[in-house]
Parts: structure tokens; C-alpha cells; sequence
């Protein structure tokens, strides 16, 4: 059964740079979308990119230009770096598996169907 | 401001069935699949609905999915206590290269 386990920094100071890793155990990595969402107090989830074993990366166009996705795949492990965080990038981070498929010539979104356990990162002076 | 827009509360009894809204546009549910996430407070978001209508492996048949032009449903039927949750509806979006969008979220209190 795959699993995901997340780590890093938890506590940051406004404009320094928030640096998660996200290792995955007991699956394939190849084929997937190995993705970064995040969910802000008292806020819904927003998805923040994803990237695949062949280091093809998608990102929010909100957040483009400040974050950045790597994969390191002699580890099976993928990180997010944020640069320039403020208050607005406390929140809740969870790294997940998203799969796609096209069929017939349509591209199918199939979601993310495994998660980390989240880590809650502070941006705070 | 989300680019999908789902009600921000819904309510039902025990046995009741909910349905939960998700509205988008051309560039995300109009052309894109649907999918619906449950999440509990403290916990990890769970995957409950992909392909507008599939539902993977251990989620009950009480949820259901539906999709039509630019708007979504996530039915809940037979609620139980343990459905009290967030619900987040999401969708692949082709505008800017492409990316997720995700609705806002709909409370859902089991009165």
C-alpha cells in the first residue's frame, strides 16, 4: 500500500523560504502526478502544483513565480520550495498522488488519491 | 475567491439526503472531469468521487456524483453522524497552461 510521509520546517520568518520533502513508500512512482496542495486557516484547499518523475511540472498561476517543485527520484522522493513566504503562506501543507489518463484522445483528471499527513507551516516575526 | 463555488453550509438529519452544488465554467467542469474530496478537521483530505460518477474502492455507495454542463452534485444518501465533514469539490482547469481548481468547501452539519 502506498504512503506518503512529508516533512520540514514548521516555523518561518516573513521572507525566508519554506522547504517541504515528501518521500513515498510501497509503490510505483513513475506514472503518477506527485502534487503539493495547501489549506489555510479557516480557508478551503488550494492545490499549489505537481510534478512528474520525469521532472514535467504544472503550478498554480497564482504562485508561480515564488514556488518551485523537484523531484529526486533515486529516493522516490518530490520537495516544494515557496521563496519570499509571508503571513498568507501559514497554512496546513499535504503532498498527495494525482493520476490522469487519456482514452480516446480525452484527457481524464482522476484526482489525488493518497495523501501525506499534512504539515502545518507558521510564517511569523 | 475559489474558481468553483459550492455553498458554504449544508445540514440534514440522520437517514436524510444532502446534495452539495459545485459550479464552475467552460475551462474547468465544462470540459474536465469532476472530483469531490471529504475532509475532516485534522486529518488529510479523503478522495470520494473521480470521473464525475466513480467511486474508488471503500467508499460507500451512499455517495454519488453527477455532473451537468458547468455545474456538479455530490448526493449523500442514508447520512450518518460520521459525514459531518468539509466537502471540496475540484476539477482540471485548461486555462494558463493548466492546472487544479478547487470549489470552496461545503460545511456539512448531520443535525
Amino acid at each position: 500500500q502506498v504512503q506518503l510521509q512529508q516533512w520540514g520546517a514548521g516555523l518561518l520568518k516573513p521572507s525566508e523560504t519554506l522547504s517541504l520533502t515528501c518521500a513515498v513508500y510501497g509503490g510505483s512512482f513513475n506514472g503518477f502526478y506527485w502534487s503539493w496542495i495547501r489549506q489555510s486557516p479557516d480557508k478551503g484547499l488550494e492545490w499549489i502544483g505537481e510534478i512528474t518523475h520525469k521532472k514535467a511540472t504544472n503550478y498554480n498561476p497564482s504562485l508561480t513565480s515564488r514556488v518551485t517543485i523537484s523531484v529526486d527520484t533515486s529516493k522516490n522522493q518530490f520537495s516544494l520550495k515557496v521563496n519570499s513566504v509571508t503571513a498568507a503562506d501559514t497554512a496546513v501543507y499535504y503532498c498527495a498522488r494525482g493520476r490522469k489518463a487519456v482514452l480516446r484522445a480525452t484527457f481524464l483528471y482522476y484526482g489525488m488519491d493518497v495523501w501525506g499527513q499534512g504539515t502545518t507551516v507558521t510564517v511569523s516575526s | 475567491q475559489s474558481v468553483l463555488t459550492q455553498p458554504p453550509s449544508a445540514s440534514g438529519t440522520p437517514g436524510q439526503t444532502v446534495t452539495i452544488s459545485c459550479s464552475g465554467s467552460t475551462s474547468n467542469i465544462g470540459t474536465n472531469t469532476v472530483i469531490w474530496y471529504q475532509h475532516l478537521p485534522g486529518t488529510a483530505p479523503n478522495l470520494l468521487i473521480y470521473n464525475n460518477n466513480q467511486r474508488p474502492a471503500g467508499v460507500p455507495d451512499r455517495f454519488s456524483g453527477s455532473k451537468s454542463g458547468t455545474s456538479a452534485s455530490l448526493a449523500i444518501s442514508g447520512l450518518q453522524s460520521e459525514d459531518e465533514a468539509n466537502y471540496y469539490c475540484a476539477a482540471w482547469d485548461d486555462s494558463l497552461n493548466g492546472h487544479v481548481v478547487f470549489g470552496g468547501g461545503t460545511k456539512l452539519t448531520v443535525l
